[in-house]
């Protein structure tokens, strides 16, 4: 069974940075995507981006593209998500997804990390 | 980008009910959508792929239709353990976007 385990909740302060992270186990990350999608208070989801940890090839959303910063570690099997220069409006629950080949479902999701931001 | 327009916004239902959901994309899509499940305090679970294939371990109540713009998500016999938010999510193009949400009740 796939299980995507993420790192945990996180305080930052404007202007600064947090990395998150998604284990994953039961499958090996080479042969997937690995999706991030996020979910402010509230409010539906929002997709920021994709990787191809094989190649670390990215693919975001327009808005998140000076924002998110996706990167994988095969070695690990673990895809990480840095997100820089936080506002208070970055404040959301964070999820990573497991997209299997050949299609452009999330097929498995992390439990989510929230993010606060605040001074 | 492709808009997905899901309706309605919220749903209430009695127990045995049948429900639909509806999600219309801003241009065609190519049966290239998915419906999730959001159960209160956890993650998204994937129900349908493909417009209308089930997900492996997804009860058979749960059945999704539709081509071109246009699809819905159809609970039949509604149970307790329904009550959650249903969203969909094309991924036709990038960048993939869902749509805001179905939040379903029980009567």
């Amino acid at each position: 069974e796939v299980q995507l385990q993420q790192s945990g909740a996180e305080l930052g302060k404007p202007g600064t940075s947090v990395k998150l992270s998604c284990k994953v186990s039961g499958y090996n990350i080479r042969n997937t995507y690995m999706h991030w999608v996020n979910q402010r208070p509230g409010k539906g989801l929002e997709w920021i981006g994709r990787i191809d940890p094989a190649n670390g090839n990215t693919i975001y959303a327009e808005k998140f593209k000076s924002k998110a910063t996706l990167t994988a570690d095969t070695s690990s099997n673990t895809a990480y998500m840095q997100l820089s220069q936080l506002k208070s409006d970055d404040t959301a629950i964070y999820f990573c997804a497991l997209n299997y080949p050949g299609t452009g479902v999330m097929d498995a999701w992390g439990q989510g990390a929230s993010v606060t931001v605040s001074s | 980008d492709i808009q997905m327009t899901q309706s309605p916004a919220s749903l209430s239902a009695s127990l045995g009910e049948t429900v639909t959901i509806e999600c219309r994309a801003s241009e065609d899509i190519y049966s290239n959508l998915a419906w999730y499940q959001q159960k209160p305090g956890n993650s998204p679970q994937l129900l349908i792929y493909d417009a209308n294939s089930l997900a492996d371990g997804v009860p058979s109540r749960f059945s999704g239709s539709g081509s071109g713009t246009q699809y819905s998500l159809k609970i039949n016999s509604l149970q307790s353990e329904d009550v959650a938010s249903y969203f969909c999510q094309q991924y036709n193009n990038y960048p993939f976007t869902f749509g805001s949400g179905t939040k379903l009740e029980i009567k």
